[in-house]
């Protein structure tokens, strides 16, 4: 089973600040899922990463939500501008082997915005 | 467009006593039924992949089953570390790996 890790576990921030969420697998993995879950809500798709390029991404998923691979190994969720509603888990997956559909998450990133 | 629905929403047991949860769905083209369990504050876990009609999965125990519009997560004479939310998600043909999520099945089985 892969294993993929988050930094941090928990981040506060103020309305308005910019946010950058680390997902970094223990392998080598080209592709990446990011999802959201809003307290006592459904966990919710976000963007899908292939190859260091969006291959599909959800209607929440807007122009303040950016995704990069910085530097071969992690990869990053960027908020630009945090609003209260992006209060959320947020949580990266991987697949089992590259390309296999099972997908297995991460321990996902609390995060507040006040 | 592509649901989900579980039920119930929430589920007591007794330890020992055997129930099942469901998952009813509509996809364009189902390339595959997930089922994930979920402790509080923790990421969702991969239990099962089931891809057709009559295929069935058993893991301890747990036993997962798929028919063409709904799937089935049986859970065997439970024991209260089966307490957790059970996560049914589904991926459409066309998807470039989006998994559509349920709302879950809250599952509490006491001594």
């Amino acid at each position: 089973e892969p294993e993929v890790t988050q930094t941090p576990s928990h981040q506060v921030t103020q309305m308005g600040q910019e946010v950058i969420l680390r997902c970094v697998p223990i392998s080598n993995h080209l592709y990446f899922y990011w999802y959201r879950q809003i307290l006592g809500q459904k966990v919710e798709f976000l963007v899908s990463f292939y190859n260091n390029e969006i291959s599909e991404k959800s209607e929440i998923f807007d122009d303040q939500f950016s995704v990069e691979r910085p530097d071969g190994s992690n990869f990053t969720l960027k908020i630009r501008s945090t609003k209260l509603e992006d209060s959320a888990m947020y949580f990266c997956a991987i697949p089992r082997t590259s390309g296999a559909d099972e997908q297995f998450f991460g321990p996902g990133t609390r995060l507040t915005v006040l | 467009e592509d649901q989900v629905t579980q039920s119930p929403e929430a589920l007591r047991l007794q330890e020992g006593e055997s129930s099942s949860l469901n998952c009813s769905y509509t996809v364009s083209g189902l390339r595959g039924l997930f089922w994930y369990r979920q402790d509080p504050g923790k990421g969702p876990e991969f239990l099962f992949t089931l891809y057709s009609a009559g295929e069935e999965k058993e893991k301890e125990r747990l036993k997962a089953t798929l028919t063409k519009k709904e799937s089935f997560l049986h859970i065997t004479a439970p024991k209260p570390e089966d307490s957790a939310t059970y996560l049914c998600a589904v991926q459409a043909g066309d998807s470039w790996g989006k998994l559509q999520f349920g709302a879950g099945t809250q599952v509490v089985v006491t001594p």
